[in-house]
């Protein structure tokens, strides 16, 4: 069984501090690696795609992928409320034909 | 640019009632397609996926039943719906064939009652 594992949280920050996302996945063969953003009663946004070791900046986001720890991870600088949503990973692998399998998220909560 | 449109944004409907949802994508052309269930503080349920128009693949047996009866176009029905069909419905598409992401529509909250 391929599994994608999340801490459920919550993770509470502070504003302006950086939040930190962990995602770890089971099957050694994945090649792609996501980040989605949900909101409360709204549909996943994608916000962060990794495909090769180490990290990718783009904005307040950094992805970190370590494929020989089969880990992968969300920093967010400057945390800001607006930022308090469910974070899913997601992670691709191909077994005859691509699969995706989502994680159950990470619920983030920006204090003020 | 791509964009996916899914409709009913909200649904309540009755035990042992039909459904249909339907999903459909512009911009790109045979894209692979997607049904999930989200219950309410939960991850994603993949339901069926679709790789070209009539081929559909079942990941979880249940009453529900999807169909691509064009490229762009996804149907999720059912013939009786149960109580525990209740959920956040989302349609996604991804490119095909490759591991590129998902992307969602804006979903369908259905309410059984």
């Amino acid at each position: 069984q391929k599994e994608v594992e999340q801490n459920s949280g919550p993770l509470s920050v502070p504003e302006g501090a950086i939040a930190s996302l962990n995602c770890t996945y089971s099957d050694r063969g994945s090649q792609s690696f996501f980040w989605y953003r949900q909101y409360s009663g709204k549909s996943p946004e994608l916000i962060m795609s990794i495909y090769s070791n180490g990290d990718k900046e783009d904005g307040r986001f950094t992805a970190q992928l370590n494929k020989a720890s089969q880990y992968v991870s969300l920093l967010i600088r400057d945390s800001q409320p607006s930022d308090s949503a469910t974070y899913l990973c997601a992670v691709t692998a191909y077994t005859g034909g691509f699969k995706t399998i989502f994680g159950a998220g990470t619920r983030l909560f920006v204090k003020a | 640019s791509q964009t996916i449109h899914q409709w009913p944004a909200t649904l309540v409907q009755p035990v042992g009632s039909p459904l249909s949802l339907e999903c459909t994508v512009e911009g790109t052309s045979n894209p692979n397609l997607y049904w999930y269930r989200q219950a309410a503080g939960r991850g994603l349920q993949l339901l069926f996926y679709s790789v070209g128009i009539g081929q559909i693949s079942s990941e979880v047996p249940q009453n529900l039943s999807a169909s691509r009866p064009q490229d762009r176009q996804f149907i999720l029905s059912s013939k009786k719906l149960l109580l525990s069909d209740s959920g956040f419905y989302l349609c996604a598409w991804s490119g095909g064939p490759s591991n590129q992401p998902q992307h969602f529509g804006d979903g369908t909250r259905l309410s059984i009652l």
